[in-house]
């Protein structure tokens, strides 16, 4: 149980374009949904918690509008990465929490690449 | 504000061998303290958790961690490395539940054969 998935795997677009995410709990209400960001070698960074039914949360530095987050339900959180530029090329991973657990449960991630 | 340290970007051991991963804490109230592993172009799958309960976790695969408070560390072992090891490990720390965890650099493990 606890499965997180992602929709698409990767996608390559084109400068000025946006690009949207889709991070669904399969077998599990999620209230919580976090959007991670992961540059190359490196660690992930909390972009923005979401939360079902609310705005999202956005960590310091993390531009709303650009990066828009929406919790319609409580198995999918979108991301759309708006006017997308070669530097928003990333890893991108969503997680989610089963109710009250107290453990993220992971999407295995959307590698976005702007040309 | 919490903080984690990994100790090691990389770690190298034969096949067989003792895996020690390092993690120190930073946390004004009692962490909550987790081991991820990330296989390339994959999202994160928790290996173990830490909360509060005995100071001895474990975990899955053969992996185990210890809390210890004196010394701040939630360091990871498994008595015997595999292949299939080879990974990224992240070491994550929480003040409460899974909520906005904070990760530490991550330790590449290579398991020579």
């Amino acid at each position: 149980g606890a499965v997180v998935s992602q929709h698409p795997s990767w996608v390559i677009c084109k400068s000025g374009t946006s690009v949207k995410i889709e991070c669904r709990s399969l077998d599990f209400q999620a209230t919580t949904m976090f959007w991670y960001r992961q540059f190359p070698k490196q660690s992930l960074m909390l972009m923005a918690t979401s939360n079902e039914g609310s705005k999202a949360t956005y960590e310091q530095g993390v531009e709303k509008d650009k990066f828009l987050i929406n919790h319609a339900s409580l198995t999918l959180s979108t991301l759309t990465v708006t006017s997308a530029h070669p530097e928003d090329s990333s890893f991108y991973i969503c997680s989610a929490n089963r109710g009250t657990t107290d453990t993220q449960y992971f999407g295995p991630g959307t590698r976005l690449t702007v040309l | 504000a919490q903080s984690v340290t990994q100790l090691g970007s990389h770690v190298s051991v034969s096949e067989g061998a003792l895996v020690l991963l390092r993690c120190n804490y930073s946390s004004s109230v009692p962490p909550y303290l987790f081991w991820y592993v990330q296989y390339p172009n994959q999202g994160l799958q928790l290996l173990l958790k830490y909360t509060s309960a005995a100071t001895l976790v474990k975990g899955i695969n053969g992996f185990e961690a210890e809390f210890k408070k004196s010394e701040t560390s939630f360091h990871l072992t498994k008595p015997s490395a595999h292949m299939s090891d080879a990974a990224e490990y992240f070491c994550a720390v929480s003040d409460g539940g899974a909520q906005k965890l904070v990760f530490g650099q991550g330790t590449r493990l290579t398991i020579n054969p």
